[in-house]
């Protein structure tokens, strides 16, 4: 199946830091990726869908100027967690499809952000 | 949009038992069901997925019913082992975004 990369797998920051994710897909072409943040033991919670060459769809109650997404190439989404807080810690989990509506999600590894 | 109901929240079962989820769905126009597996700081990844013009699918041990007229589907899990265990989220596609029911937390005890 198809691959998708997130990186980095695991981050400590202090707070009021900034911290990039990297959300690759490795040998296909998304058009759209999606970011979601994962409490323990709950489901995924979709922050946001990540549309190449255009601004991303937030979701109802996720601030755009905190989470910060950008798609500039159709194998690369980056989410950027601006001036974080200990509250932003979290399990953030990026997916993407092969192009295709109603197709396999593909997930990358997941980043386990630490916010001191 | 679409809405998914997914019970039980925890299943604990012994080894060789078989185990079954349950998930409802609310968008009559989904055509689309997966089922993924995360096991505990994984990613999650598919085990199997049924569309809406088939009632059932079998893989080995696993199988995926639909009811598409009740808006509901379940997977099930026959023999469980240990390795089984996991947290498993279904999930409806009826628009280009997935939207997943909020995880089972089967525990196969051995």
């Amino acid at each position: 199946g198809a691959v998708v990369s997130q990186h980095p797998s695991w981050v400590i920051c202090k707070s009021g830091t900034s911290v990039k994710i990297e959300c690759r897909s490795l040998d296909f072409q998304a058009t759209t990726m999606f970011w979601y943040r994962q409490f323990p033991k709950q489901s995924l919670m979709l922050m946001a869908t990540s549309n190449e060459g255009s601004k991303a769809t937030y979701e109802q109650g996720v601030e755009k100027d905190k989470f910060l997404i950008n798609h500039a190439s159709l194998t690369l989404s980056t989410l950027t967690v601006t001036s974080a807080h200990p509250e932003d810690s979290s399990f953030y989990i990026c997916s993407a499809q092969d192009g295709q509506v109603n197709t396999e999600a593909f997930f990358g590894q997941g980043t386990r952000l630490t916010v001191v | 949009g679409e809405n998914v109901e997914q019970h039980p929240s925890t299943l604990s079962v012994q080894e060789g038992d078989s185990a079954v989820i349950k998930c409802t769905y609310s968008d009559s126009a989904s055509n689309y069901f997966p089922w993924y597996k995360q096991e505990l700081g994984k990613r999650p990844q598919l085990i199997i997925d049924i569309r809406s013009n088939v009632g059932e699918k079998k893989d080995q041990r696993i199988a995926v019913t639909l009811n598409k007229t009740a808006k509901h589907f379940s997977l099930h899990i026959t023999e469980t082992q240990p390795e089984d265990s996991a947290v498993y989220f279904c999930a409806s596609g009826g628009s280009y975004i997935p939207t997943f029911g909020r995880g089972t937390s089967l525990i196969v005890h051995p």
